[in-house]
């Protein structure tokens, strides 16, 4: 157990429908991450959030959107969804920037 | 742009030993090695923050070459609860979130 988690696990919805993903960091972690793994592309980094503010963002569509809320925890939420949106998305969190990230289970979503 | 990994996927037998490479075009700062069982969260192994510097977990081991930008892990006497998909990622200029590689697929059979 990463101490990181993530809920929920497995969602199934529809295509231009909204959904939002939780992540909660392990106790002390500052920075939290998300990641987009799907067969292809390998884990695409998406966006990362620092004690409250956005930090770094890498390929994140706008359709895409997140934040970091006072108590650390995590929501990135995925609207006008499409078929290709269909992938595993993981939250991590680390103590700092520089520092080795722990990865939640991972939520399983499935655009339909 | 991510790190290039070799080979995309390789099969042992238990106890042989096997090499995963990890090569940059871009400067390495360090690099972060993780391992990902199938269905499961990807796991953290090492990281390497020296040029050279090799380090060790029990049977596994890694080596980063700043010169030559790159990165490889080394897996001797392989057991089965070794397979799994490999990563490696960098975060390229120092501060940044990492960047993975698309991963090396290791399947170790009796």
């Amino acid at each position: 157990d990463s101490g990181v988690t993530q809920t929920p696990k497995h969602l199934i919805t529809a295509t231009g429908q909204r959904v939002t993903l939780r992540c909660s960091p392990r106790s002390g972690d500052l920075s939290v991450y998300w990641y987009q793994q799907s067969l292809d592309q390998g884990l695409q980094f998406l966006i990362q959030y620092y004690n409250g503010e956005e930090r770094a963002k890498g390929n994140i569509l706008e359709r895409f959107s997140a934040q970091q809320f006072p108590d650390l925890h995590s929501e990135l939420n995925l609207s006008s969804l499409e078929l290709g949106d269909s992938a595993l998305y993981f939250c991590a969190s680390s103590v700092g920037t520089r520092s080795e990230l722990f990865f939640g289970s991972g939520t399983q979503l499935s655009v339909l | 742009q991510q790190p290039v990994q070799s080979p995309q996927a390789v099969i042992l037998r238990e106890g042989e030993d096997a090499v995963i490479n990890c090569s940059s075009s871009k400067a390495l700062y360090s690099v972060h090695w993780y391992r990902q069982k199938h269905g499961e969260a990807p796991v953290f192994l090492m990281i390497l923050l020296k040029g050279g510097e090799q380090k060790g977990h029990e049977k596994i081991s890694a080596s980063f070459n700043e010169k030559k930008q790159q990165s490889s892990l080394y897996l001797t006497a392989s057991q089965l609860s070794y397979s799994g998909t490999y990563f490696c990622g960098t975060p390229y200029s120092g501060n940044t979130p990492l960047v993975f590689g698309k991963g090396t697929r290791l399947s170790v059979i009796a």
